[in-house]
């Protein structure tokens, strides 16, 4: 089955640049998603289409895809980004969708 | 406003079935497809399937086929996850959440999530 590969941490000090990859066969050819989410909540969508933000998400966030890796860049990450963030795309069908295993930012 | 409003927790047996819904209101619900997600405790997202509202279409993860059904009630707006023969590590906080479909993946509102329990 298809598999979306994610760093299980990445660790930034406040201000600095955190940058978070997924890498998966399909990306060339299917959109990333990006997901937030903080203990005990439901996920929050942060990017969508590899490089789209949605309204409401500071734009700190940006997201970026170059051939089989996304990135997700949080540009003066500060301690309230201290989460966990999950890529999502789908296999070759197109509706099959998958997570990858998700990485937790520390901002210390 | 938008609004995804799951069912309240759940404790099973083992080989029992359990059956989650979620209410949706804010919005035209034929217009969007639900999707299913999953997360075991101390663990990651695992996306279930999607169902679609209008069609009546549906699509499963392949580690739940025959075990897993996708429904929707369009005169209350209401999607439902039916997961059968439950096991120990179906245990895990079950969220619905919505998107447009069309390759539209966005996962824009979600559900409170419903944890299940399945323990003897």
């Amino acid at each position: 089955s298809y598999e979306l590969t994610q760093p299980p941490s990445v660790s930034v000090s406040p201000g600095q640049t955190a940058r978070i990859t997924c890498s998966g066969d399909e990306l060339p050819r299917k959109n990333a998603y990006w997901y937030q989410q903080k203990s005990g909540q439901a996920p929050v969508l942060v990017i969508y289409e590899d490089r789209r933000r949605p309204s409401g998400i500071p734009e700190r966030f940006s997201g970026s895809s170059s051939g089989t890796m996304a990135t997700l860049t949080i540009s003066g990450a500060r301690a309230e980004d201290e989460a966990d963030y999950y890529c999502y795309s789908t296999d070759s069908s197109g509706f099959h969708g998958v997570f990858g295993g998700g990485t937790k930012l520390t901002v210390l | 406003q938008v609004e995804l409003v799951q069912s309240g927790a759940e404790v099973k047996k083992p080989g029992a079935s359990v059956k989650v819904s979620c209410k949706a209101s804010g919005y035209t619900f034929l217009t969007y497809d639900i999707t299913w997600v999953r997360q075991a405790p101390g663990q990651g997202l695992e996306w279930l399937g999607f169902i679609s509202p209008l069609t009546g279409d549906t699509n499963y993860t392949e580690t739940l086929q025959g075990r897993v059904t996708m429904s929707t009630d369009t005169s209350t707006s209401t999607a439902y996850m039916e997961l059968k023969s439950l096991r120990s590590d179906d245990t895990a906080v079950y969220f619905c959440a919505r998107f447009k479909g069309d390759y539209d993946n966005r996962f824009d509102y979600w559900g409170q999530g419903t944890l299940v329990t399945v323990s003897s």
